[in-house]
């Protein structure tokens, strides 16, 4: 079946540093989705791409979805304290499931 | 969201019990999706459901079931729980239409000892 890997597992920043996930599916993909989870908390929806080559800009977030539509990439700006938590990458699959990444989690140190 | 609730929040249970995690939306949403998180292993599809009467496996569906008789509620039974599947589970749900987002519970952190 479909696999997407994301990396890095783990990532530990000092605040004001950036910070990028990258996601690479098996298969190519028609669209991507990324969620956000806090710690304790639960997945909410942050972005899709649909679009080859797409980038999409949410105020320090950039999400970007490759040429072949095989891999994706979110990049944080200047992290913040407030962006600590997990990111998930999803992909589709047949029946409106979804295929998520193993998420990378993100720390932010003050 | 406070449109798909999830009880109990916390669950502890024993081995061989049977209990029952239950999920209710209010958006009328078609698609319902049960998962379980465990550390390095991201979020993992355990059943889904495109409508009431409706369900199918996911990747990880032994020991589970489900039923959804009712569109708004798609409970998750552990026939008899084992310690293996201590875990957080998390409800999700979706409108119809591929590109839809998922849209997630609080979650059940279940605990089996």
């Amino acid at each position: 079946g479909q696999q997407v890997m994301q990396i890095p597992q783990y990532q530990h920043v000092q605040e004001g540093e950036d910070f990028t996930t990258y996601c690479n599916s098996s298969t190519t993909l028609s669209n991507i989705q990324w969620y956000k989870q806090r710690p304790g908390g639960h997945p909410v929806f942050l972005i899709q791409l649909v679009k080859s080559g797409e980038v999409k800009k949410q105020k320090r977030l950039t999400f970007q979805f490759g040429e072949a539509k095989k891999n994706s990439s979110l990049h944080i700006t200047a992290t913040q304290t407030t962006d600590v938590g997990t990111y998930f990458c999803a992909g589709p699959e047949y029946g409106n499931k979804l295929v998520f990444g193993a998420g990378t989690i993100l720390r932010v140190k003050s | 969201d406070a449109g798909i609730t999830q009880s109990p929040r916390y669950k502890i249970t024993e081995t061989g019990r049977q209990v029952t995690l239950m999920c209710h939306q209010t958006w009328s949403h078609s698609y319902m999706f049960w998962y379980r998180q465990d550390l390095g292993h991201g979020l993992r599809l355990i059943y889904y459901s495109a409508a009431a009467d409706i369900t199918d496996k996911g990747e990880v569906p032994d020991g589970y079931v489900v039923s959804r008789s009712k569109t708004e509620n798609f409970p998750l039974t552990l026939e008899s729980a084992t310690r293996s599947q201590t875990s957080v589970y998390f409800c999700a749900s979706k409108d119809s239409g591929g590109n839809q987002p998922q849209h997630f519970g609080d979650g059940t952190r279940l605990s089996i000892l």
